[in-house]
């Protein structure tokens, strides 16, 4: 199972900042959070993932907390092809190399 | 840029018919995966495959399913009998390795129904 909580919607203004939040209280050390979206039934599409360092790429900014046990993804401006469904998940280090998709929050963002 | 190719976008087929959905990773990646997402639901994990075998499989990932790299390019994911509940989105993904620091490329999948 997923382990991580995210809100179910959000909305946001075109051009304004998207903060997307993720709950994942019961990270282990070693553990990745990464962050993949989803347009209309598209594959899913990465964004970006760190570990406990502050991370930022061409697309967004991950903010992750000091405890680990939360991160934001920021969409420092957000535009309608932004709107997606956007799924926070941790990478067990377990053995497996999979990634298990919770359901996410669906983005809408408004002009 | 590169990117995960899979063929066909959609493909319909009969009720116990077999189907093969065909995938070309990125090149020199090495670790290959299958998701499927049944409309309006989750993206599921099927199997992972490295080092041409398979690396783990989910309960899903029954008899009626096999996994191939028949070649240097293609990575494919075969249905022996199709039944109805098979219809959904069909995703492959590779990445460079299987650490797990190394992020995963989704194709556009194949959407699969079965009739």
């Amino acid at each position: 199972d997923a382990k991580t909580t995210q809100p179910p919607s959000m909305d946001c203004a075109e051009g304004r900042a998207a903060n997307l939040p993720c709950n994942h209280s019961t990270i282990s050390g070693n553990e990745y959070v990464y962050w993949y979206r989803q347009i209309h039934s598209q594959g899913p599409q990465y964004i970006i993932h760190g570990l406990k360092n502050n991370e930022t790429n061409e697309m967004a900014s991950l903010i992750i907390t000091e405890d680990r046990k939360s991160s934001t993804l920021i969409l420092p401006h957000a535009t309608l092809r932004d709107t997606a469904v956007y799924y926070c998940i941790v990478r067990a280090t377990s053995g497996t190399y999979k990634y298990i998709f919770g359901t996410g929050t669906r983005l809408k963002v408004l002009a | 840029e590169p990117e995960v190719t899979q063929t066909p976008s959609h493909q319909v087929t009969q009720m116990g018919q077999e189907v093969i959905l065909r995938c070309v990773p990125i090149s020199n990646h090495l670790y290959f995966y299958w998701y499927r997402q049944i409309l309006g639901q989750k993206v599921e994990f099927l199997v992972s495959f490295y080092n041409n075998e398979i690396s783990e499989k989910s309960e899903i990932f029954d008899d009626q399913f096999s996994v191939e790299r028949p070649d240097g390019s293609n990575f494919t994911l075969k249905i022996r009998s199709t039944k109805l509940e098979d219809s959904a989105m069909y995703f492959c993904a590779s990445s460079p390795g299987g650490a797990w620091n190394t992020e995963a490329f989704f194709g556009q999948g194949t959407r699969l129904t079965v009739v």
